[in-house]
């Protein structure tokens, strides 16, 4: 597709089930992102990764969080141990290469923990 | 600490008009700065960027003017239309990769 794609759009789970995001990046781009979105609020950097390398992540809020891009090119979040204040909307962006390029971003999956 | 502040949650302008959405930062090491769009239940859509080297920067109907001395950055949309309608977020970069957002603007443009 010429966008980055996210799945699933919403998600509902319960405390203490693991969850898992899935981010698809525009082909070739070479920068991934992760932000989480509160209600009310910007969006706020959880990770970053050029190609495999996850070179930041510093953003992370917990242990129970953790990213991965194994191949360079479809990147997974997941969330073990899920708590209510995971409940937010998590976006992917994606940039051609680092430095100062725009990141695109794609619409999101709306995560609702019970 | 916010280091990208938005200060005006909101903005109402009539079609035609110019519409002007400001942003200031606190962090010398951001040296480039972007603008993004945002409509319910989408993603945040790059609208127009601009870099330290330069203070305005101009794309359609939309101009971005910087002002390091301030730090301070503005978007001005002319004219404004209907569809212009959307939360507007400012976004910093500079010292790392990740970009730095305020908590966004809402601008309501008028028929």
């Amino acid at each position: 597709g010429a966008g980055v794609s996210q799945s699933p759009r919403y998600k509902v789970a319960k405390r203490g089930q693991d969850v898992a995001l899935r981010c698809d990046p525009i082909s070739g781009h070479v920068s991934l992102f992760w932000y989480q979105q509160a209600l009310g609020q910007g969006p706020e950097f959880l990770t970053y990764f050029q190609n495999e390398a996850q070179l930041d992540k510093s953003g992370l809020p917990s242990d129970r969080f953790f990213a991965e891009r194994p191949e360079g090119s479809v990147s997974t979040l997941k969330i073990q141990r899920t708590q209510q204040e995971d409940s937010a909307v998590y976006l992917c962006a994606s940039s051609y290469r680092g430095g100062n390029q725009p990141q695109h971003f794609g619409d999101g999956t709306r995560l609702s923990i019970l | 600490d916010q280091q990208v502040k938005q200060n005006s949650p909101s903005l109402s302008v009539q079609e035609g008009r110019i519409s002007i959405l400001n942003c200031d930062y606190t962090n010398s090491m951001f040296d480039y700065f972007l603008w993004y769009k945002k409509y319910p239940a989408e993603g945040p859509t790059f609208l127009i960027s601009i870099s330290s080297i330069k203070d305005k920067n101009e794309d359609g109907r939309f101009t971005v003017f910087l002002n390091k001395s301030a730090k301070h950055l503005s978007l001005h949309i002319v004219p404004s239309q209907p569809g212009d309608s959307a939360v507007y977020f400012c976004a910093a970069q500079g010292g790392s990769e990740k970009l730095v957002f305020g908590k966004g603007m809402k601008l309501t443009v008028n028929p």
